[in-house]
């Protein structure tokens, strides 16, 4: 069975930092595209960013209200896909789903993590 | 970046009404547009991708057509588990998705 499970989310203040894991079952991890999503509360889903499988060279792009602030990165020996998140701001409360690329679209979801950024 | 909008941004119908979402992009996205249904507390769930291209164990009353900047989902008969947010997503460049359509009973 594929499955995404992310974990990681918790309350943190603003200014501070997170990292998500989002870990992989089910299919082959080494060669996915992974992206991450997110959903404010009382808002829409937001892509956040993507990393492409490390055989397509392992790059990134970011949507621009995390760029510069948020770093995707992988351990395919570990089936593990990672969001570092730093300079955490309040607007950056939401739940984070990781998804699986297909066809160029967010074939497979986990279910989600909640970050709460809060003093 | 590609802006992405969805009318109408919400619509109340009845079981079995034929309802139309539209989605339109700022720039030219040939294909590729996908569509999702996200219900509360759920993982969103991928319907259409590449405009019109039904994902394996959608039933076929869900329907995705156009290309370039005008796009359609199209629910044939609508049926009681299909109250929920609808959301169009741009994959041609750094991706985006439009602001959803929520799908209300009427």
């Amino acid at each position: 069975e594929v499955q995404l499970v992310e974990s990681g989310g918790g309350l943190v203040k603003p200014g501070g930092s997170l990292r998500l894991s989002c870990a992989a079952s089910g299919f082959i991890f080494t060669t996915a595209w992974m992206s991450w999503v997110r959903q404010a509360p009382g808002k829409g889903l937001e892509w956040v960013g993507h990393i492409k499988s490390s055989t397509a060279g392992g790059t990134t792009d970011y949507a621009a209200p995390v760029k510069g602030r948020f770093t995707i990165s992988r351990d395919d020996s570990k089936n593990t896909l990672y969001l570092q998140m730093n300079s955490l701001k309040t607007e950056d409360t939401a739940v984070y789903y990781c998804s699986w690329e297909y066809h160029s679209a967010l074939n497979i979801w986990g279910q989600g993590t909640m970050v709460t950024v809060s003093s | 970046d590609i802006q992405m909008t969805q009318s109408p941004s919400s619509l109340s119908a009845s079981v079995g009404d034929r309802v139309t979402i539209t989605c339109r992009a700022s720039q030219s996205i040939n294909s590729y547009l996908n569509w999702y249904q996200h219900k509360p507390g759920k993982a969103p769930k991928l319907l259409i991708y590449t405009a019109s291209s039904l994902q394996s164990g959608v039933p076929s009353r869900f329907n995705g057509s156009g290309s370039g900047t005008d796009f359609t989902l199209t629910i044939s008969s609508l049926q009681p588990e299909d109250f929920a947010t609808y959301y169009c997503q741009q994959s041609y460049s750094t991706w985006t998705f439009g602001q959803g359509t929520k799908v209300e009973i009427k």
